[in-house]
């Protein structure tokens, strides 16, 4: 069974939209957790990372939350633009550990 | 942000050959790289994790004599796809990370596409 799971799978927006993705991870013991932007046919790049002590973190128009103790994160995207279509993982990582992959939501922006 | 390059970024072969792809962290070292593979629509799966200068450990059901890792230095690894099949075709994706100063930091190569025909 997968540690972390992601939902939905995909949606579709509107551009100028906002948009909120949701994350749940088993994953334990925890060390942090990384939202990645996917396009298609490159490689993950980073968004956020949190720790356990952090509970929301911006960049741009990307802010993400945590709550270590139910073990939920969000990653909501405001005024969506298309170049934000994309797969969106959470990534869950232990103290030095390997990373735990979610299986990402396919967000498509429409004009 | 550290930078990975990956090098092919797609590659098509004759079933039966192999191919070496190559992983290059360009402005840190990296004691750990990683290599993942990613089919369509489905997250990355770990294949492998590689220390500079010692043997691969592979994933559970990851044949290490197909997926040849050779990590001779801090900054190159390259993932040797032995006697390739139509069914390796599939996204390859590395990633280095950064060990010093305590950041653990995973950074991400773009992949490489490898279509076996």
């Amino acid at each position: 069974k997968n540690q972390v799971e992601q939902s939905p799978q995909s949606l579709i927006i509107l551009e100028g939209k906002n948009c909120t993705l949701q994350c749940n991870y088993t994953v334990s013991p925890f060390s942090n957790l990384r939202w990645y932007k996917q396009d298609t046919g490159r490689g993950p790049v980073s968004l956020t990372i949190m720790t356990f002590s952090e509970n929301t973190k911006s960049n741009g128009r990307y802010t993400a939350t945590l709550d270590a103790d139910t073990k939920q994160s969000s990653l909501h995207i405001t005024a969506s633009q298309l170049s934000d279509s994309a797969s969106y993982i959470c990534v869950v990582s232990q103290a030095r550990g390997k990373l735990q992959f979610g299986a990402g939501t396919q967000v498509v922006v429409t004009p | 942000g550290a930078v990975v390059s990956q090098h092919p970024s797609w590659v098509i072969c004759k079933s039966g050959t192999s191919v070496k792809i190559e992983c290059r962290s360009l402005d840190f070292q990296a004691t750990t790289m990683f290599w993942y593979r990613q089919f369509p629509k489905q997250s990355l799966m770990l294949m492998a994790t590689s220390n500079e200068g010692s043997k691969a450990t592979y994933e559970q059901g990851v044949e290490k004599d197909k997926f040849l890792i050779n990590h001779a230095s801090l900054t190159l690894s390259t993932l040797t796809v032995t006697s390739a099949h139509p069914e390796d075709s599939s996204f390859y994706i590395c990633s280095a990370r950064d060990n010093y100063g305590g950041t653990y930091e995973q950074y991400f190569g773009p992949g490489t596409r490898l279509t076996v025909t």
